[in-house]
């Protein structure tokens, strides 16, 4: 069962900031959610990932709520290479080891 | 580094044929993974494996098997093709997830069942 829910779809201006919403309301205390995404069917890349403090790489940002319930992907200055599918994902422990559950994704258009 | 690769990009398989999917990587990481994406979904985990001889079901295991001769090699078998197993398939690869929390993804290969 996914345990993300995402806006299937998402506008952005080139140069803008891009905020991308998760809601994750079940993920349990010591669960991460991590951000991937994925161009043209390539095979997924990482870009960040945090579990309760929010997070900055020379990618993107990642704002956590204090709950953890919801999470929001901040890519500051989006470029047409941005256009891609989003994928908010919780890393859960599962029979000894980590696994990714991935949800539907959003599909994120930058236009110029 | 290479990274990841997987061959073969694309293939078609007739219903019952049978096929192997190649994954190899060059970044001497212990944990390996096999993953499906059907068409506007998110990846779904097909078996994984922690180290060479070790490996274990993920969430949708059934009609494939996979091996782990060796760190740098995990193949995934498709034993009586059904059109269901129609998808893209990904392979991946990481540090333990204690040490990095990163995987590293190959390019794919797309199969087709008829």
């Amino acid at each position: 069962d996914a345990k993300t829910t995402q806006p299937p779809s998402m506008d952005c201006a080139e140069g803008r900031a891009a905020n991308l919403p998760c809601n994750h309301s079940t993920i349990s205390g010591n669960e991460y959610v991590y951000w991937y995404r994925q161009i043209h069917s390539q095979g997924p890349q990482y870009i960040i990932h945090g579990l309760k403090n929010n997070e900055t790489n020379e990618m993107a940002s990642l704002i956590i709520t204090e709950d953890r319930k919801s999470s929001t992907l901040i890519l500051p200055h989006a470029t047409l290479r941005d256009t891609a599918v989003y994928y908010c994902i919780v890393r859960v422990r599962d029979s000894g080891t980590y696994k990714y559950i991935f949800g539907t994704g959003t599909r994120l258009k930058v236009l110029a | 580094n290479a990274g990841v690769t997987q061959t073969p990009k694309f293939r078609i398989l007739k219903i019952g044929q049978s096929m192997t999917l190649q994954c190899a990587q060059d970044m001497n990481h212990n944990y390996m993974y096999w993953y499906r994406q059907d068409p506007g979904m998110g990846l779904k985990l097909i078996y994984y494996s922690v180290g060479a001889g070790i490996t274990d079901k993920g969430e949708v295991p059934n009609g494939y098997n996979v091996s782990r001769s060796t760190t740098e090699d995990f193949p995934l078998r498709l034993e009586l093709a059904a059109p269901s197993q129609t998808s893209v398939y990904f392979c991946a690869s990481s540090l333990p997830p204690t040490r990095s929390n990163e995987q590293f993804f190959g390019p794919g290969t797309r199969l087709t069942v008829l």
